[in-house]
Order: structure tokens, then C-alpha cells, then sequence
């Protein structure tokens, strides 16, 4: 079956590092993956897209990689701020357009 | 640009009675709209697909007779909760699809609680 994995654990960063965060997906073949931001009580925020053919997406602090081989996304966030503290969800689309959600990884940038 | 209003932000109602909740995009046309649910610490599981002028499409596991999707404007989608119970009470998000399915804009929820 298929199945989209975001580390369930929060992450904890100190400000001005970089966060790292991973989504790892099973029997897709997505044509391009979607990382979301989402705080509570609020619906999830587009942030990045990055297409099969792409390796790489930047966009001001955030980077996205996205491996087919591996079956994988990383989503960066650099110069971290204690503002950037939320839930981070990656999505894949399916047939009809059809977007399916990863569980989320809540992070949180500490002073 | 590709703005989704959704109303109400949050409502209370009793166990047995009907809430609506409505989606509407404000600065494009969105042929089909996508309904998703919200379980605490939990991700989005999406519930049904409507598209404009035809029946939603519901995903399995999900009762067509208790969750009615209108969608019959371009720019307007419904969901009513029929018949709510306590288990109902979730967290409701709609989305609309636009530039050919590539991007997705999401309304800001609707807070169920049944009581």
C-alpha cells in the first residue's frame, strides 16, 4: 500500500541552525512532491513544490530535495527562527489530483 | 492570488443536528474542491472530491449519506454534517485545486464539536 512517512517525533533546534526534516514515501511514482506549513488550529500553507526531474528547489531560507531513487525528500530550513516553529507536512498527488498527506513533524526553534 | 475562504471557523451544535460548512474561492474558479479531515496530532485524511455540477467522490470509509458535498458553483463547495455525533467532532479543511493541478490553496478550518 502506499505510504507517505514524516518523522512523528518533534524536532527541537536552537535558532540560526538548520533544521533538517524528511519525508520518505512507498509505492509512488510521484510526479512532484509538496511540502506544507501548518500551525495550529490553521489549515496546512503551500510552501515549496519540486518536480521528478528536479534535485533541488530553493526559496529564500527553505531548500527541498527530492531523490526518486531513494524514494525521499528533505525540506530545510536554514537560519532558523523561532517564528519557523510549526508542523511540517509533505504531500504527494495521486490520480485525479488527489493529494495525500504525510503525519507531519512538529518543529520547534528554542531561543 | 488563489485565496479559499472557509466559514465557519469553528461551531459548537448538539449530537443529532445538521452543520454546514462552506468553501468558497475568492480570486479564481475551482473546478474541483477537495474536503479533509483533521484528527488531533494527526494528519489531513481527505474525505471526499467534489467537482463542479457533478456528485463528490468519496474516499472508502467515508459515509456519502452523512457527509453531503454541494459543489454548484465554481466558486462555492459545501459540506453538511448530518445527523453529528461526538465522534464527528474533528477539525474540517478544505482545498481547491488550481494552475492545472500543480498548486493547492487550503481554507483556514472549521472546528467541529459535537456535544
Amino acid at each position: 500500500s502506499q505510504k507517505i512517512e514524516q518523522n512523528s517525533e518533534a524536532l527541537n533546534i536552537q535558532e540560526g541552525k538548520t533544521a533538517t526534516l524528511t519525508c520518505n514515501y512507498t509505492n509512488y511514482s510521484p510526479a512532484y512532491l509538496q511540502w506544507y506549513r501548518q500551525d495550529p488550529g490553521r489549515g496546512p500553507v503551500f510552501l515549496l513544490l519540486i518536480r521528478e526531474n528536479e534535485k533541488e528547489k530553493r526559496k529564500e531560507r527553505l531548500k527541498v530535495t527530492f531523490d526518486t531513487t531513494l524514494k525521499q525528500s528533505l525540506f530545510h530550513i536554514t537560519a532558523s527562527q523561532p517564528a519557523d516553529s510549526a508542523t511540517y507536512l509533505c504531500a504527494l498527488a495521486g490520480g485525479g489530483n488527489k493529494l495525500t498527506f504525510g503525519t507531519g513533524t512538529q518543529l520547534k526553534v528554542e531561543l | 492570488g488563489a485565496v479559499v475562504s472557509q466559514h465557519p471557523s469553528w461551531v459548537i451544535c448538539k449530537s443529532g443536528t445538521s452543520v454546514k460548512i462552506e468553501c468558497r474561492s475568492l480570486d479564481f474558479q475551482a473546478t474541483t474542491m477537495f474536503w479533509y479531515r483533521q484528527f488531533p496530532k494527526q494528519s489531513l485524511m481527505l474525505m471526499a472530491t467534489s467537482n463542479e455540477g457533478s456528485k463528490a467522490t468519496y474516499e472508502q470509509g467515508v459515509e456519502k449519506d452523512k457527509f453531503l458535498i454541494n459543489h454548484a458553483s465554481l466558486t462555492l463547495s459545501t459540506l453538511t454534517v448530518t445527523s453529528a455525533h461526538p465522534e464527528d467532532s474533528s477539525f474540517y479543511i478544505c482545498s481547491a485545486s488550481y494552475q492545472g493541478g500543480y498548486g493547492y490553496t487550503f481554507g483556514s478550518g472549521t472546528r467541529l464539536t459535537v456535544v
